[in-house]
């Protein structure tokens, strides 16, 4: 089956910097790749997602690229605010049931 | 409702008890996934409904956990003869499709196994 390992599992900044969550996955036919936010003691929410048939997707401060050939997708966040402490999940899915395998998280923590 | 529910929020059981975790999902929401959440952990998949069958039960670690989703809509997960490594966050997330898109999680439901 899928294994998804991600990189760091925590990551302290300070307030403006940019933070980058790395992720790698080992099935090759993966080709959904959404991330979630999880606040503490709160539910996973989708933040960003990205298919195989792009190489990058934006969305304000938050951006996913994604690397087919060397297997490996990643979530850059420019100018951190103290809100964005949270911990971050990767996943990876496929057609079929898109059945999406999680990373381990990495716990961002924005110093103010 | 607005969102996915679950209930209870929290049990406690004794080891050797049976528990049963229920799931609302969004409404008109076919797909169906429950998740087990350790602490530190990422979810990890249990089960997924599509519909009122089980598509994929792959994740269930042994046959003392079972999920049943009879009309399609509402989920509950039965864990039978509980033992202190079932405790645990549990979580279900239900999508729109069966395409790859946003799974929508619920609060979860965190158990303990004295």
């Amino acid at each position: 089956g899928e294994n998804v390992e991600q990189h760091p599992s925590t990551l302290s900044v300070q307030e403006g910097d940019s933070a980058v969550i790395k992720c790698t996955y080992s099935d090759s036919a993966s080709n959904y790749f959404p991330w979630y936010k999880q606040e503490l003691g709160k539910r996973p929410q989708l933040i960003i997602d990205i298919r195989s048939n792009v190489g990058e997707k934006k969305d304000q401060r938050i951006a996913v690229t994604l690397n087919k050939t060397a297997k490996h997708f990643s979530l850059h966040i420019t100018e951190t605010q103290p809100e964005d402490s949270a911990v971050y999940f990767c996943a990876a899915s496929k057609g079929g049931s898109y059945i999406p395998t999680f990373g381990r998280g990495t716990s961002l923590i924005v110093h103010p | 409702g607005a969102g996915v529910s679950q209930t209870p929020s929290n049990k406690v059981t004794e080891k050797g008890k049976y528990v049963e975790l229920r799931c609302d999902p969004i409404s008109g929401h076919t797909a169906l996934y429950w998740y087990r959440q350790s602490l530190g952990q990422g979810p990890e998949f249990l089960i997924y409904f599509q519909g009122t069958g089980a598509a994929d039960d792959s994740g269930l670690p042994n046959d003392r956990f079972f999920a049943v989703r009879p009309e399609g809509s509402v989920s509950t997960l039965k864990i039978q003869r509980t033992e202190r490594g079932d405790s645990a966050v549990y979580l279900c997330a239900s999508s729109r499709t069966d395409i790859g898109g946003e799974l929508f999680f619920g609060e979860g439901s965190r158990l303990t196994v004295l």
